[in-house]
């Protein structure tokens, strides 16, 4: 049971454009939501969050979407650069834990071509 | 401020054997965590140590254990290895109390034969 779902596993996008990555999750006790980018050989390095309180948050060229009627979260990264070309993971956490626990979407692959 | 490190990065074993894998946190981190990435399953949580305490256990088998120190350091152990253990274990710290954002070491990659 996939509680948090990235259905793109790849992604390739132009230097300098957009690249929109998508993320849908079903449990509703989710209410912190984060992006990690990952290259290979190292482990995930901490992006941009969300709380669930909020449906928007930027930090720089990244910027996260939250759309809780429809339990989908999204990340823009504008523009995009090929140093960018990473794998990006969605993560998210619900309150009722007693501590710290993410559960990660599978990935999705972005290559940022120049 | 030094980043989460793990020991050692790259460890092969025998089906059977047992392994150690060492994770030291961030400076003042007193969360550790651990997950397991493979291709197939993507990255899983293990558990969490918080205060020497496991706080959260994922879906695992009893061969995986781990503990904290008192110095926060934390170690994860796997016993009777089974070739589907091959992975990349990464370990993950965050801050005081409930904090969301880990921050992850670069991983122990594990190959069993």
């Amino acid at each position: 049971d996939q509680q948090v779902k990235q259905n793109s596993p790849s992604l390739s996008v132009q230097e300098g454009r957009i690249s929109i990555l998508n993320c849908d999750y079903t449990n509703s006790m989710f209410d912190y939501f984060l992006w990690y980018k990952k290259y290979p050989a190292e482990g995930p390095t901490f992006l941009i969050s969300i709380s669930s309180i909020k449906d928007k948050n930027e930090d720089g060229r990244f910027t996260v979407f939250l759309n809780k009627s429809a339990k989908h979260l999204s990340l823009h990264i504008v523009p995009s650069q090929p140093g960018d070309s990473a794998v990006y993971f969605c993560a998210a956490s619900a309150r009722n834990n007693a501590g710290n626990m993410l559960t990660f979407g599978g990935g999705t692959r972005l290559m940022v071509k120049p | 401020k030094a980043g989460v490190t793990q020991t050692p990065r790259y460890l092969i074993k025998t089906r059977g054997q047992q392994v150690t894998l060492s994770c030291s946190p961030i400076s003042g981190h007193r969360s550790v965590s651990w997950y397991q990435q493979t291709p197939g399953q993507g990255l899983q949580f293990l558990f969490e140590y918080f205060s020497e305490t496991q706080r959260n256990k994922g879906n695992f088998p009893g061969r995986f254990s781990g503990r904290q120190f008192s110095n926060s350091r934390s170690e994860m152990n796997v016993s009777t290895l089974e070739l589907g253990d091959s992975a990349l274990y990464l370990c993950a710290s965050s801050g005081l109390g409930h904090s969301y954002e880990q921050y992850f070491g670069p991983g122990t990659r594990l190959t069993v034969t």
